[in-house]
């Protein structure tokens, strides 16, 4: 079966520190997200992307938020500088044309403390 | 604007019976899809079903179908003969054109399935 792989699975960091998360989609996937999802606010969409151009990212915080995909085989998350509410799980998932779900990675669970 | 509401944040059921998990859902865009994601306890997002606008018959997997009612712009999930594997958190999502095509989930529902 071809997965969404994201890495690293569990991020623990203190404060202030820069934290990355990758994603690789599904080759041939055109279309890729990025979610957070905590108990309070459930599953945010942050950003999103389409054969690799950014098309929404008005969920993310601008000022520390940042999304890219410097290749159609990984899309990057970056928080800078970290914050302890920016714990929660990051989801990446991706999809194409052709299919109708939207293919989830296993998430990120990072936490700032 | 498209909104996904789900209106039971927990539900049980017994092992062997039906039970159906509800979901509303608001856009003015004509063309849009339904999904259902089932999230485990382990985290992992799974997507179990899919309804298109223009579809015209209910849409079914194996023992998930969904009652899709465009009327009242419902689209409640059926899932039969439960089983104890099926203690989850289930997620109604709306894809609609007009909004880029982008996911809104709803809030989920609990489900536990009991002996």
């Amino acid at each position: 079966d071809a997965r969404v792989t994201q890495t690293p699975r569990d991020k623990v960091t203190e404060m202030g520190q820069e934290v990355t998360m990758r994603c690789q989609p599904i080759l041939g996937h055109n279309t890729v997200f990025w979610y957070r999802q905590t108990m309070m606010q459930g599953l945010e969409l942050l950003a999103y992307f389409r054969n690799r151009a950014p098309l929404d990212d008005s969920g993310m915080p601008k000022d520390r938020f940042s999304a890219e995909m410097p290749d159609a085989t990984l899309a990057t998350l970056k928080i800078q500088p970290s914050e302890p509410r920016d714990s929660a799980v990051y989801f990446c998932a991706s999809g194409s044309d052709s299919q109708y779900g939207y293919t989830f990675g296993s998430g990120t669970r990072l936490t700032v403390v | 604007a498209q909104k996904i509401t789900q209106t039971q944040p927990g539900m049980f059921v017994q092992e062997k019976e039906a039970v159906t998990l509800d979901c509303t859902y608001d856009t003015s865009d004509p063309s849009y899809g339904l999904f259902w994601y089932k999230q485990p306890s382990s985290g992992e997002m799974i997507f179990l079903i899919y309804q298109g606008s223009y579809d015209q018959q209910n849409a079914t997997e194996g023992r998930y179908s969904l009652n899709f009612q465009k009327a009242r712009k419902s689209a409640n999930l059926v899932i039969s003969a439960s089983q104890l594997g099926d203690s989850a958190m289930y997620f109604c999502a709306m894809r609609a054109r007009g909004g880029g095509n982008k996911l809104t989930f709803g809030t989920g529902t609990q489900l536990k399935v009991e002996l």
